[in-house]
C-alpha cells in the first residue's frame, strides 16, 4: 500500500520569494506521483505528474518538482510566488504497475502568498 | 467543452434523510471515482468504478452507496448511517490503464442541519 505525507499544513510566503512544498510518499513498488492545486471551493486541477524519465517536471506557470527515489520524495518548488498561487495543494501517489487503483493523496498543504 | 460535472454545487439537508450527489462525464472516460474532503483531511476515497455495473468500496464507503449503470454517470448517495455527512465531496474521472491521472469535477458542498 502507499501512503503521502505532506510536511507543511500551512506555508506563508511574501510575494516574489521563492517557496518549497514538501511530499514524502511511502511505497514498495515504483509509483507515479502527482501534485493538484485547489481553489477556494472548486475542484483539483493537475499542476504536473512524474511518470517515468527525467526526474525533473515543469508545470507551465513556473512550478517544478523533482523525483528523488532515494528519499522518496516528490517536493514542489517555485522560484518566486505571485499572489494569484495562494491556494491549497495536494500530493498524490499511484502504483504504476496497479492499473484502476485510485490515487492516494495527503493532507494538503496551504500556500499563503502576501504581499 | 468535455468534462465533469457535479450537481448541486450546495446542499442542506436534515439530518436523517438521504441525498443523491450526482456526477456526470462526458470525457469517454472508464473509471470515475467519489472522493469525500474535509479540513485539515485531505481526500478520502469513498467509492470508485472501474467499469459499468461494478464498483469498489474505499477506505470510507460506510454510510453510502453508489450505482454505475451508464459509464457516464456515477451518482453518490449519502444516507441516513452517515454519521457526519456535512463535507466537501468531489468526484472524478480516469482513463484505465493510464496514469491514472484524475479529472475532477467542481465539487458539491453538502451541509446536514
Amino acid at each position: 500500500a502507499q501512503s503521502v505525507t505532506q510536511l507543511d499544513s500551512q506555508v506563508p510566503v511574501f510575494e516574489e520569494a521563492p517557496v518549497e512544498l514538501r511530499c514524502n510518499y511511502s511505497s514498495s513498488v515504483s509509483v507515479y506521483l502527482f501534485w493538484y492545486v485547489q481553489y477556494p471551493n472548486q475542484g483539483l486541477q493537475l499542476l504536473l505528474k512524474y511518470l517515468s524519465g527525467s526526474t525533473l517536471v515543469e508545470s507551465i506557470n513556473g512550478f517544478e518538482a523533482e523525483f528523488n527515489k532515494s528519499q522518496t520524495s516528490f517536493h514542489l518548488r517555485k522560484p518566486s510566488v505571485h499572489i494569484s498561487d495562494t491556494a491549497e495543494y495536494f500530493c498524490a501517489v499511484r502504483s504504476s504497475n496497479q492499473a484502476g487503483t485510485a490515487l492516494i493523496f495527503g493532507k494538503g498543504t496551504t500556500l499563503s502568498v502576501s504581499s | 467543452d468535455g468534462g465533469i460535472t457535479q450537481s448541486p454545487k450546495y446542499l442542506f439537508r436534515k439530518e436523517g434523510q438521504n441525498v443523491t450527489l450526482s456526477c456526470e462525464q462526458n470525457l469517454n472516460h472508464d473509471a470515475m471515482y467519489w472522493y469525500r474532503q474535509d479540513p485539515g483531511q485531505g481526500l478520502r476515497l469513498i467509492y470508485y468504478s472501474q467499469i459499468v455495473n461494478d464498483f469498489q468500496k474505499g477506505d470510507i464507503a460506510e454510510g453510502y452507496s453508489v450505482s454505475r449503470e451508464k459509464k457516464e454517470s456515477f451518482p453518490l448517495t449519502v444516507t441516513s448511517a452517515q454519521k457526519n455527512p456535512t463535507a466537501f465531496y468531489l468526484c472524478a474521472s480516469s482513463i484505465t490503464g493510464t496514469s491514472g491521472e484524475l479529472f475532477f469535477g467542481e465539487g458539491s458542498r453538502l451541509t446536514v442541519l
